[in-house]
Formats: C-alpha cells, structure tokens, sequence
C-alpha cells in the first residue's frame, strides 16, 4: 500500500532532551516536507526537500533540523525542544515540486502529536 | 507572495450543495490549484486540482476563472461525513518549493 509513515504517533517530552521523529515513503518521490499544526493557525511548512542532499527552510524552520540521506526517509530532529515546539506534526511527499500539477500532489502521513514539558 | 484567502467558515445541511472560494491574486503562470481536506486528527487528503476552466471528479468540481485569480470548491449534496477544514494551496511564487498552505475553511455540516 502507498503510504508515508511516521513514528511515533504519540510523544511527550520534557524541555532540551533532543529528539526525532522519523518520516518514510515508499512511493519513491522525490518532494518531502514537514509541517506543523497548531490551532487557529492553519497549517505551517517548517522544512522541505527537493531530493536527496536537498533541504531548504520553510516559514518557521526555528529549532528543527531535518536530514535527506535516502530518497525514502526525512526525519525531522529537535535537538533541544521547547514547549513552544508543542504540535502535531505532518510529514508529507509528492513525487515533483509541491503543487505544481498533478506531480505536485502530496500526500500526508497520520500525524505526530508531540508534548514538550 | 502566493497567499491564499478562504473563508474561515461555513455552516450547511445535508443535501445541499456547498461552494468554498479561495482567492489567490498572485498566482504564478504555471502554477496549479490544489484543495485537500482534512478531518480532526489526520493528515490532510488530496481533493481535486485544476489549472483553468472547471475540473469534475466523484467528490468535487473545482471551478477557475479565466484570470485565475480565485477558484472555487463545489461539493454537491453534502453529507455529515464532509464536515471538516478544507485548504486551497497554490505555490510560494517564486521558489520551487515552499508552500502557504493557509488556514483554510471549516465545513460544518449539519442534518
């Protein structure tokens, strides 16, 4: 089945203990992306990647890193989280450039809720 | 900036028919119009995409002017089922991969 996976689902955490949550697809595409979701604020693009090697910053890339070292996985790492970073976190993937016709099309994974105490 | 404006929300009955527009003044020549949904919980889901004119498939109709500066979601004959916060996403213009989604339209279906 196609699918993007992400693990965990669930996490809670306490402040500048460092973690990651990881992202895979199996639907051999190219574009990766992670997002944030918090209430009445829709939702916010925190890092993408082009392809493998590529990153670049979304709109609210502040205290996140991420890595594209496999075409299939794009873990998102907090290496010091704040409760600030409280959110429920989407990875998601396309097989071309986000949006940009029907090779734009992403898919979502379920979802990461993530706590910081 | 491709910056999408949507309705906060919208209240309908089951049966009707159900229009959400999103405009989006600076969108790109070559840039598309996609719409997801997403219910409490979940990820967002593809819905339907269209460059001009209208695009039909089994969920939705998505109709585009000729300026493409808005676009329009129709959701025939709604059901309780399709309560849930619907997007319209066109790329960050200008670069190739960021993107604004919004905060989209919360559909509240009632019977």
């Amino acid at each position: 089945e196609a699918q993007v996976t992400q693990n965990p689902r669930y996490l809670i955490t306490v402040t500048g203990k460092k973690l990651t949550v990881t992202c895979s697809q199996n639907m051999n595409h190219e574009y990766m992306s992670w997002y944030r979701q918090d209430p009445g604020l829709g939702l916010r693009q925190i890092y993408y990647s082009m392809n493998v090697e590529v990153t670049d910053k979304g709109d609210v890339p502040e205290g996140y890193k991420v890595s594209r070292k496999e075409k299939r996985n794009f873990p998102l790492i907090l290496e010091s989280p704040s409760p600030n970073q409280t959110s429920l976190y989407f990875c998601a993937s396309s097989l071309g450039r986000g949006a940009g016709g029907p090779r734009g099309v992403q898919y979502f994974g379920p979802g990461t809720r993530l706590t910081v105490l | 900036l491709a910056k999408t404006t949507q309705p906060i929300s919208m209240d309908s009955y089951e049966g009707q028919e159900v229009n959400i527009t999103c405009s989006h003044n600076n969108i790109a020549t070559n840039d598309y119009i996609t719409w997801y949904q997403q219910f409490p919980s979940q990820g967002p889901r593809f819905i339907i995409q269209g460059y001009k004119t209208k695009v039909t498939n089994e969920v939705a109709s998505l109709f585009i002017p000729a300026d493409r500066k808005s676009s329009t979601l129709s959701l025939p004959r709604v059901s309780l089922s399709d309560t849930a916060v619907y997007y319209c996403l066109v790329p960050f213009m200008g670069s190739q991969g960021n993107l604004i989604f919004g905060k989209g339209t919360k559909l509240s279906v009632k019977p």
